[in-house]
């Protein structure tokens, strides 16, 4: 069945590091991706999406690249901050009504 | 634009007993959606609607979980009767309509405890 797995946390940094949190899926068909993210004490909110095959989507400095040759969407961004310090989700919506998660990642940024 | 509203935020009930939550998902939004999310997990689907019927509900354990959606707006989610394996927190979110590339715009949740 669909699938997203997603790196295990927590994922600690100091601030200004490069950040990757890999994501890979497993679909039929052809599904649009999604990062989300849950800042502390607040509701889960969209950080960027891509929607076919090599699309790339960013927000606030984080991108991520959909690669239908590896099913990835890896998430990166080259300068982190304290601010960032949340959970980051990945998420797959298929035209089959599907919509699955990750089991989310913590990041943890230090100043 | 106001967002998703839910309540209550938290809830106790011993197990066995009966809860119900209510979801006001943003205006126009022909879907909604009802996640289970336990602590250190990712949200789990529970039910789907467009407008007022359902589209998708095949992890929704049914001999407990029931939900609705009248008049195609407001959606109230009810367990009876509650076990302890279900404290967790249920999220409510909507969406213009099913399209796979929509987003989904999140509530805050309502946290649920069962003693």
């Amino acid at each position: 069945g669909d699938s997203v797995t997603q790196m295990e946390g927590p994922v600690t940094l100091s601030e200004e590091a490069f950040l990757t949190i890999n994501c890979t899926y497993t679909a039929t068909g052809y599904p649009s991706l999604f990062w989300y993210v849950q800042y502390p004490g607040e509701g889960l909110q969209l950080l960027l999406k891509a929607t076919k095959a090599d699309d790339k989507g960013s927000n606030k400095g984080f991108e991520a690249t959909y690669r239908k040759e590896t099913t990835s969407f890896h998430l990166e961004k080259g300068s982190v901050q304290v601010s960032d310090s949340a959970v980051y989700f990945c998420a797959l919506h298929t035209g089959g009504f599907k919509t699955i998660f990750g089991a989310g990642t913590r990041l943890f940024v230090k100043a | 634009e106001a967002g998703v509203a839910q309540s209550p935020r938290y809830k106790i009930i011993e197990k066995r007993q009966s809860v119900a939550f209510w979801c006001n998902p943003i205006s126009g939004h022909a879907t909604l959606y009802w996640y289970q999310q336990i602590l250190g997990q990712g949200p789990k689907l529970l039910i789907q609607f467009q407008n007022n019927g359902v589209v998708d509900d095949s992890q929704l354990p049914k001999d407990r979980f029931s939900a609705e959606r009248l008049k195609g707006v407001d959606s109230t989610l009810k367990i009876q009767p509650a076990k302890l394996e279900d404290s967790a927190v249920y999220l409510c979110a909507s969406s213009l309509e099913t399209a796979s590339t929509d987003t989904q715009y999140f509530g805050p949740g309502t946290r649920l405890t069962v003693l």
